[in-house]
Protein backbone atom coordinates (compact mmCIF):
# COMPACT_ATOMS: atom_id res chain seq x y z
CA UNK A 1 0.00 0.00 0.00
CA UNK A 2 1.30 3.81 -0.97
CA UNK A 3 1.35 5.98 1.75
CA UNK A 4 2.17 9.73 1.99
CA UNK A 5 3.19 10.97 5.24
CA UNK A 6 3.28 14.40 6.01
CA UNK A 7 5.09 16.74 9.01
CA UNK A 8 4.46 18.21 10.95
CA UNK A 9 0.54 17.52 11.54
CA UNK A 10 0.15 21.04 13.21
CA UNK A 11 1.80 24.05 12.88
CA UNK A 12 1.27 27.36 14.67
CA UNK A 13 4.03 30.41 13.95
CA UNK A 14 3.91 33.93 13.95
CA UNK A 15 3.91 37.02 10.65
CA UNK A 16 7.20 36.61 9.25
CA UNK A 17 8.76 33.02 9.98
CA UNK A 18 10.21 30.82 7.40
CA UNK A 19 8.63 27.47 7.89
CA UNK A 20 9.01 23.82 5.86
CA UNK A 21 6.76 20.95 5.46
CA UNK A 22 7.62 17.44 4.54
CA UNK A 23 5.82 14.89 2.20
CA UNK A 24 7.50 11.57 2.39
CA UNK A 25 7.29 8.20 1.36
CA UNK A 26 8.57 4.59 1.29
CA UNK A 27 6.96 4.38 -2.84
CA UNK A 28 8.08 6.05 -5.46
CA UNK A 29 5.33 8.44 -7.73
CA UNK A 30 5.68 9.47 -11.24
CA UNK A 31 4.45 13.02 -10.10
CA UNK A 32 3.82 14.91 -6.70
CA UNK A 33 1.06 17.51 -6.76
CA UNK A 34 0.59 20.16 -3.84
CA UNK A 35 -2.47 21.72 -3.01
CA UNK A 36 -3.69 24.26 -0.30
CA UNK A 37 -7.32 24.00 1.34
CA UNK A 38 -9.03 26.37 2.97
CA UNK A 39 -12.19 25.17 5.63
CA UNK A 40 -15.41 23.63 3.92
CA UNK A 41 -13.31 24.00 0.48
CA UNK A 42 -11.68 22.32 -2.30
CA UNK A 43 -8.22 21.54 -2.49
CA UNK A 44 -6.78 24.60 -4.75
CA UNK A 45 -3.28 22.88 -6.74
CA UNK A 46 -0.61 24.72 -6.17
CA UNK A 47 2.22 22.75 -7.77
CA UNK A 48 2.91 19.81 -10.06
CA UNK A 49 7.13 18.76 -9.38
CA UNK A 50 7.38 15.92 -11.70
CA UNK A 51 10.90 15.50 -12.30
CA UNK A 52 13.58 14.19 -9.38
CA UNK A 53 15.31 16.91 -7.87
CA UNK A 54 13.27 19.04 -9.39
CA UNK A 55 12.52 22.75 -7.27
CA UNK A 56 9.90 25.34 -8.52
CA UNK A 57 9.36 28.64 -6.90
CA UNK A 58 5.75 30.06 -6.35
CA UNK A 59 6.36 33.73 -5.08
CA UNK A 60 7.32 32.91 -1.30
CA UNK A 61 6.86 29.19 -1.50
CA UNK A 62 9.25 27.03 -3.02
CA UNK A 63 8.63 23.21 -3.32
CA UNK A 64 11.54 20.72 -4.07
CA UNK A 65 11.62 17.06 -5.45
CA UNK A 66 13.51 14.87 -4.06
CA UNK A 67 15.97 12.98 -6.23
CA UNK A 68 14.33 9.64 -5.93
CA UNK A 69 10.75 10.79 -6.41
CA UNK A 70 9.97 9.86 -2.93
CA UNK A 71 9.67 12.61 -1.19
CA UNK A 72 9.12 16.35 -1.54
CA UNK A 73 9.24 19.39 0.60
CA UNK A 74 7.57 22.78 0.53
CA UNK A 75 9.29 25.79 2.35
CA UNK A 76 7.66 29.48 3.08
CA UNK A 77 9.54 32.19 3.39
CA UNK A 78 8.14 35.54 5.78
CA UNK A 79 5.08 33.65 6.24
CA UNK A 80 1.76 35.79 6.16
CA UNK A 81 -1.58 35.31 7.86
CA UNK A 82 -3.19 35.11 4.20
CA UNK A 83 -0.61 31.22 4.27
CA UNK A 84 -3.02 29.81 6.68
CA UNK A 85 -4.69 26.80 5.62
CA UNK A 86 -4.22 22.71 5.41
CA UNK A 87 -1.78 21.88 3.10
CA UNK A 88 -1.65 18.77 1.58
CA UNK A 89 0.88 16.69 -0.60
CA UNK A 90 -0.32 14.19 -3.14
CA UNK A 91 1.17 11.51 -5.08
CA UNK A 92 0.09 10.40 -8.72
CA UNK A 93 0.73 6.84 -9.50
CA UNK A 94 -2.08 5.09 -7.32
CA UNK A 95 -2.55 1.57 -8.95
CA UNK A 96 -6.26 2.91 -9.99
CA UNK A 97 -4.09 5.56 -11.80
CA UNK A 98 -5.65 7.85 -8.49
CA UNK A 99 -3.85 10.57 -6.51
CA UNK A 100 -2.58 9.50 -2.69
CA UNK A 101 -2.99 11.66 -0.46
CA UNK A 102 -1.27 12.82 3.07
CA UNK A 103 -3.10 13.80 6.01
CA UNK A 104 -1.91 16.96 5.68
CA UNK A 105 -0.31 19.97 7.20
CA UNK A 106 -2.62 22.70 9.03
CA UNK A 107 -0.40 25.89 9.16
CA UNK A 108 -1.72 29.02 11.47
CA UNK A 109 -0.11 32.28 11.09
CA UNK A 110 -0.51 34.98 13.37
CA UNK A 111 -0.22 38.57 12.96
CA UNK B 1 -13.13 29.75 -18.17
CA UNK B 2 -15.63 27.71 -14.99
CA UNK B 3 -13.74 25.68 -13.24
CA UNK B 4 -15.17 22.41 -11.35
CA UNK B 5 -18.45 22.77 -10.13
CA UNK B 6 -20.22 20.55 -7.57
CA UNK B 7 -24.10 20.34 -6.39
CA UNK B 8 -25.40 20.75 -3.87
CA UNK B 9 -22.89 22.75 -1.59
CA UNK B 10 -24.57 20.85 1.67
CA UNK B 11 -26.77 18.12 2.14
CA UNK B 12 -28.17 16.62 5.34
CA UNK B 13 -29.52 12.61 5.30
CA UNK B 14 -30.89 10.42 7.73
CA UNK B 15 -29.64 6.43 8.31
CA UNK B 16 -30.71 4.60 5.65
CA UNK B 17 -31.39 7.05 2.98
CA UNK B 18 -30.24 7.43 -0.16
CA UNK B 19 -28.06 10.64 -1.52
CA UNK B 20 -27.10 11.52 -5.71
CA UNK B 21 -23.79 14.03 -6.02
CA UNK B 22 -23.20 15.70 -9.18
CA UNK B 23 -20.30 17.25 -10.58
CA UNK B 24 -19.52 18.82 -14.21
CA UNK B 25 -15.42 19.21 -14.79
CA UNK B 26 -13.81 21.84 -16.31
CA UNK B 27 -14.59 22.29 -19.94
CA UNK B 28 -12.51 20.68 -22.67
CA UNK B 29 -11.54 17.48 -19.45
CA UNK B 30 -12.59 13.81 -19.97
CA UNK B 31 -11.61 12.79 -16.84
CA UNK B 32 -13.30 12.85 -13.04
CA UNK B 33 -12.50 11.78 -9.74
CA UNK B 34 -14.79 11.28 -6.53
CA UNK B 35 -12.77 11.32 -3.01
CA UNK B 36 -14.31 11.46 0.21
CA UNK B 37 -12.77 13.68 2.76
CA UNK B 38 -13.85 13.50 6.58
CA UNK B 39 -12.65 15.83 9.14
CA UNK B 40 -8.68 15.97 9.93
CA UNK B 41 -7.73 13.73 7.39
CA UNK B 42 -6.23 13.78 3.48
CA UNK B 43 -9.16 12.96 0.75
CA UNK B 44 -9.52 9.41 -0.19
CA UNK B 45 -10.14 7.76 -3.46
CA UNK B 46 -13.24 6.42 -4.53
CA UNK B 47 -14.02 6.54 -8.40
CA UNK B 48 -12.14 7.28 -11.59
CA UNK B 49 -14.26 7.82 -14.76
CA UNK B 50 -12.56 8.88 -18.23
CA UNK B 51 -14.98 8.87 -21.44
CA UNK B 52 -17.73 7.10 -19.54
CA UNK B 53 -16.13 3.96 -18.49
CA UNK B 54 -14.81 3.48 -14.87
CA UNK B 55 -11.34 3.73 -14.80
CA UNK B 56 -10.27 3.02 -11.12
CA UNK B 57 -11.85 2.34 -7.97
CA UNK B 58 -10.94 2.54 -4.59
CA UNK B 59 -11.48 0.82 -1.27
CA UNK B 60 -15.32 1.87 -0.62
CA UNK B 61 -18.74 -0.42 -0.52
CA UNK B 62 -21.22 -1.35 -2.79
CA UNK B 63 -23.01 1.42 -1.82
CA UNK B 64 -21.15 3.84 -3.49
CA UNK B 65 -21.74 3.87 -7.17
CA UNK B 66 -20.95 6.89 -9.65
CA UNK B 67 -21.69 7.19 -13.26
CA UNK B 68 -20.63 9.83 -16.41
CA UNK B 69 -22.74 11.09 -18.88
CA UNK B 70 -21.71 11.62 -22.33
CA UNK B 71 -21.23 15.62 -21.55
CA UNK B 72 -18.21 14.18 -19.47
CA UNK B 73 -20.65 15.40 -15.84
CA UNK B 74 -20.84 12.58 -13.18
CA UNK B 75 -23.05 11.84 -10.56
CA UNK B 76 -21.93 9.84 -7.12
CA UNK B 77 -24.62 7.58 -5.67
CA UNK B 78 -24.37 6.60 -2.14
CA UNK B 79 -27.43 4.05 -1.01
CA UNK B 80 -28.41 2.88 2.92
CA UNK B 81 -26.24 6.25 4.59
CA UNK B 82 -24.50 5.40 7.38
CA UNK B 83 -23.43 7.85 9.75
CA UNK B 84 -19.99 7.65 9.00
CA UNK B 85 -20.48 8.04 5.28
CA UNK B 86 -20.67 11.79 6.93
CA UNK B 87 -18.01 13.91 4.94
CA UNK B 88 -16.93 16.04 2.37
CA UNK B 89 -16.78 14.70 -1.39
CA UNK B 90 -15.00 16.48 -3.40
CA UNK B 91 -14.96 16.01 -7.22
CA UNK B 92 -11.60 16.40 -9.26
CA UNK B 93 -11.25 17.14 -12.94
CA UNK B 94 -8.43 16.37 -15.33
CA UNK B 95 -7.71 16.35 -19.23
CA UNK B 96 -7.16 12.53 -19.67
CA UNK B 97 -7.12 11.26 -16.06
CA UNK B 98 -4.79 9.00 -14.80
CA UNK B 99 -1.90 10.33 -13.45
CA UNK B 100 -2.64 13.83 -15.25
CA UNK B 101 -2.84 17.09 -12.74
CA UNK B 102 -6.20 17.30 -11.24
CA UNK B 103 -8.40 20.08 -10.38
CA UNK B 104 -10.81 20.33 -7.51
CA UNK B 105 -14.19 21.33 -6.91
CA UNK B 106 -15.43 23.55 -4.06
CA UNK B 107 -17.04 19.74 -2.44
CA UNK B 108 -20.74 19.07 -1.03
CA UNK B 109 -20.67 18.66 2.36
CA UNK B 110 -22.70 15.37 3.29
CA UNK B 111 -24.13 14.89 7.20
CA UNK B 112 -25.88 11.81 7.80
CA UNK B 113 -28.08 11.76 11.25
Amino acid sequence: TQLLEQSPQFLSIQEGENLTVYCNSSSVFSSLQWYRQEPGEGPVLLVTVVTGGEVKKLKRLTFQFGDARKDSSLHITAAQPGDTGLYLCAGAGGSQGNLIFGKGTKLSVKP
Amino acid sequence: DAGVTQSPTHLIKTRGQHVTLRCSPISGHKSVSWYQQVLGQGPQFIFQYYEKEERGRGNFPDRFSARQFPNYSSELNVNALLLGDSALYLCASSSSGGADTQYFGPGTRLTVL
